[in-house]
């Protein structure tokens, strides 16, 4: 069953890039990566949605290597409303139980 | 377009009260149903899901209940509530279609005393 790894936090400056990496080592064959971005208070909010190589969309990037092993979420030039929880979701199991990592606590500092 | 509507947006209990929350959505048939809990600080916990009218299966044993009658209905019931139940709730779905993509409704944060 899949379930994900991810830095519990990260910290970065205004302007900056910011990559966040997912270890899903045992996604099955046929499911997709999906990230997340929660705020204090509110549900989270969908980012972006991938399955191999590159996706991209206005706001970010996923990066998925041949293996699918792994997968990194890439935020160019953050700005401090970026500070937020970010969780990467992969299906587990065949009942499709979406079940939420720790995610990572990204702080964009000034 | 689709929309999930959740309520109410705070709730204050006190501990052996019953609760009911409930989660409608609209705008699509068949959903993926889903109610997560979030302790403060903490991530999101699965509580329920249902692929379907009638059916629910149960992440974790406790003191919560979770019922669908109707296709676009998702209701979370607890008969006496505890001190731990107290959290933000939240409500989702999806296609489930294989690309499953969650669409949250906006919580409701219960606060039992």
């Amino acid at each position: 069953l899949a379930k994900t790894t991810q830095p519990i936090s990260m910290d970065s400056y205004e302007g900056q890039e910011v990559n966040i990496t997912c270890s899903h080592n045992n996604i099955a064959t046929n499911d997709y990566i999906t990230w997340y971005q929660q705020f204090p208070s509110q549900g989270p909010r969908f980012i972006i949605q991938g399955y191999k190589t590159k996706v991209t969309n206005e706001v970010a990037s996923l990066f998925i290597p041949a293996d699918r092993k792994s997968s990194t979420l890439s935020l160019p030039r953050v700005s401090l409303s970026d500070t937020a929880v970010y969780y990467c979701l992969v299906p587990r199991g065949s009942a499709r139980q979406l079940t939420f990592g720790s995610g990572t606590q990204l702080t964009v500092l000034p | 377009s689709q929309t999930i509507h959740q309520w109410p947006a705070t709730l204050v209990q006190p501990v052996g009260s019953p609760l009911s929350l409930e989660c409608t959505v609209e705008g699509t048939s068949n959903p993926n149903l889903y109610w997560y809990r979030q302790a403060a600080g903490r991530g999101l916990q699965l509580l329920f899901y249902s692929v379907g009218i009638g059916q629910i299966s149960s992440e974790v044993p406790q003191n919560l209940s979770a019922s669908r009658p109707q296709d676009r209905q998702f209701i979370l019931s607890s008969k006496k509530l505890l001190l731990s139940d107290s959290g933000f709730y939240l409500c989702a779905w999806s296609f489930g279609r294989g690309r499953e993509k969650l669409f949250f409704g906006s919580g409701t944060q219960l606060s039992v005393l």
